[in-house]
Parts: C-alpha cells; sequence; structure tokens
C-alpha cells in the first residue's frame, strides 16, 4: 500500500513569492493534517481535515496561509506571501479516523527556503 | 509554553546496551501517548504508544514506561541496534473529538557499531 505522498520534496523561493504543496493521503483515509517542523523542534499541526471539512484550523496563520481538500481526497497548502520564517518543513500526515488513538501516517514533507 | 518536553537533545549509546528516552508533560488532561521515529529525509514514523490506564507498554525491543504522577514517560530500546539511530518524538493527545498531537522538541539517538 502506497504511503502518503507530498510534493515537492524541496522548494526555494524568494520573500513574497507564493508557494503551494500537494499532499495525496493514504487511500481511505478520511483524515488529513498539515503541519509545519522548524528546526530543531517538533512538528505543530496547522489544520485538520475531515473529509473536505476543515475541522481544526486554529492554527493556521490565515492571512497568508490557506488550504483546500475539494474532494475529500488530496489536498493543497498555499502560502502568499511567504516570509523569511515561513522557512520550514511541511508535513502532510493522514489517519483512517480523527480520534486521539488514530495512528497518523506522514509523508515525506516539503522543505522549504525562503531566500 | 512547551507542553511536551524532551530535555536531552542528544543520546549515545553501544550497540547491545541500553537506550532510554525521556519525556516530560506538564498537560494534565494528556492521556495518551506516542513516540514516533524520524530518518533524514523521511517523516516521522510510528513507533509505540500507552494509554494512561497503563504503565507500560511493549513491543518487540520497544518498552513505554508512563509514570502519570510525575508527569514522565520513558522509552526503553533493548538491545538497541545501529538501525536505530534517528531522532525519536515523544508526542501526547487528550481524548476528545477535536483533540491533537502535541509533539516534543525530539531526541537525536545514536548508537554505536
Amino acid at each position: 500500500e502506497a504511503g502518503v505522498v507530498q510534493s515537492p520534496r524541496y522548494k526555494i523561493i524568494e520573500k513574497k513569492q507564493p508557494v503551494a504543496f500537494w499532499c495525496n493521503p493514504i487511500s481511505g483515509h478520511n483524515t488529513l493534517y498539515w503541519y509545519r517542523q522548524n528546526l530543531g523542534q517538533g512538528p505543530e499541526l496547522l489544520i485538520r481535515y475531515e473529509n473536505e471539512e476543515a475541522v481544526d484550523d486554529s492554527q493556521l496563520p490565515k492571512d497568508r496561509f490557506s488550504a483546500e481538500r475539494l474532494k475529500g481526497v488530496d489536498s493543497t497548502l498555499k502560502i502568499q506571501p511567504a516570509e523569511l520564517g515561513d522557512s520550514a518543513v511541511y508535513l502532510c500526515a493522514s489517519s483512517s479516523g480523527g480520534g486521539s488513538t488514530d495512528t497518523q501516517y506522514f509523508g515525506p514533507g516539503t522543505r522549504l527556503t525562503v531566500l | 509554553d512547551q507542553q511536551v518536553k524532551q530535555n536531552s537533545p542528544s543520546l549515545s549509546v553501544q550497540e547491545g546496551r541500553i537506550s532510554i528516552l525521556n519525556c516530560d508533560y506538564t498537560n494534565s488532561m494528556f492521556d495518551y501517548f506516542l513516540w514516533y521515529k524520524k530518518y533524514p529525509a523521511e517523516g516521522p514514523t510510528f513507533l509505540i504508544s500507552i494509554s494512561s490506564i497503563k504503565d507500560k507498554n511493549e513491543d518487540g525491543r520497544f518498552t513505554v514506561f508512563l509514570n502519570k504522577s510525575a508527569k514522565h514517560l520513558s522509552l526503553h530500546i533493548v538491545p538497541s541496534q545501529p538501525g536505530d539511530s534517528a531522532v525519536y518524538f515523544c508526542a501526547a493527545s487528550s481524548t476528545g473529538a477535536n483533540s491533537k498531537l502535541t509533539f516534543g522538541k525530539g531526541i537525536t539517538l545514536s548508537v554505536r557499531p
């Protein structure tokens, strides 16, 4: 079974440019998560989807970040405009359910560098 | 405010010996705890978990111990193998519809051959 797929794996952009990340979760997983991992830190949740509904976006900086999961499968996370402090690894994860004991499976992440 | 703390950034052990990775938490609402393992350029991989109704959970070479009164958990790996060299994240959550995982900063484990 294929795992969580993310693209691109690496992205380098100049500040004020837009950038988008794509995630394809494990087949059949209804819950999808986007995390940001800063250097030397653990992952921090940005947004959680149950099917196509964003059920927790309290940590998403909505002035510049947006996300969508239109058909309840693939998801896109966008930053516009990017700032230097957005440099981080952006991880996507999925799980079969949204409960606290449902195992989250992570993709390899997209490493973003903002110059 | 770090609710999950992994105070030791790194640990080095000899192959065949025991590795003990520690984690402390401050939120008394946390009732489910997990360890994730991460290799370079890969995403975190689930390793083992424990519910607050237990004080020990074992899976092969990996055992997690939970001390609720001390708000402390530890991961024991025995015997340690060079392939165990990775970053280990402790994570915690509380039961509820909107529960989310809170991660520590991670510990880099190096197992010397």
